[in-house]
């Protein structure tokens, strides 16, 4: 099975921050990574799909890139309602995996 | 839009079968792939497997030996099963559809949309 290892596990940040979070897989995945954010108690909402495609609805301060084995979330002006829990998750192969989370908490 | 609402017990004695179904309301189950996903408390996802609207199934390995999903088009819903639970099955199971288009040569997947989530303890 594919790992996927974020980086940090945790993060402080104040409003405002620009913040960057980081998602490396045990092996090449092309580009078939998405990102989710998950409140507590809701279930995951889907940001980002194919490492870069933001979703529908999703403000443009958020991004994501990366390709291969190395790939970041990038929140360029952190709003209140962006403290959250962040999962990277792979689409290459079988079992579907997710990172370990990065939660994101208000400094 | 499509909505997804997980239904069953709450609570599974150690041994016994937890037996789940989500209801797929607002569009139809069909020509879709559905997927059950879980989240022990306090800690991350795992994906248990997915289900195509024709019987189709892939599970994770890690519980291939215990899972069943299963679909009923008729009713719009899709099911999990999974057999000889302990405490360490205890968790918030969700289903989402595993949306994935294909443009351009490319197929592009995702979880879209999830239900509610359910919490499901096992305990005697």
């Amino acid at each position: 099975a594919i790992q996927l290892t974020q980086s940090p596990s945790s993060l402080s940040a104040s409003v405002g921050d620009r913040v960057t979070i980081t998602c490396r897989a045990s092996q090449g995945i092309s580009s078939a990574l998405a990102w989710y954010q998950q409140k507590p108690g809701k279930a995951p909402k889907l940001l980002i799909y194919d490492a870069s495609s933001l979703e529908s609805g999703v403000p443009s301060r958020f991004s994501g890139s990366g390709s291969g084995t190395d790939f970041t979330l990038t929140i360029s002006s952190l709003q209140p309602e962006d403290f959250a829990t962040y999962y990277c998750q792979q689409f290459n192969s079988y079992p579907r995996t997710f990172g370990q989370g990065t939660r994101l908490e208000i400094k | 839009q499509v909505q997804l609402q997980e239904s069953g017990p709450g609570l599974v004695k150690p041994s016994e079968t937890l037996s789940l179904t989500c209801t797929v309301s607002g569009g139809s189950i069909s020509s879709y792939y559905w997927s059950w996903i879980r989240q022990p408390p306090g800690k991350g996802l795992e994906w248990i497997g997915y289900i195509y609207y024709s019987g189709s199934t892939n599970y994770n390995p890690s519980l291939k030996s215990r899972v069943t999903i299963s679909v009923d088009t008729s009713k719009n819903q899709f099911s999990l099963k999974l057999s000889s639970v302990t405490a360490a099955d205890t968790a918030v199971y969700y289903c989402a559809r595993d949306t994935r288009i294909v443009a351009t040569g490319m197929t592009y997947n995702w979880f879209d949309p999830w239900g509610q989530g359910t919490l499901v303890t096992v305990s005697s």
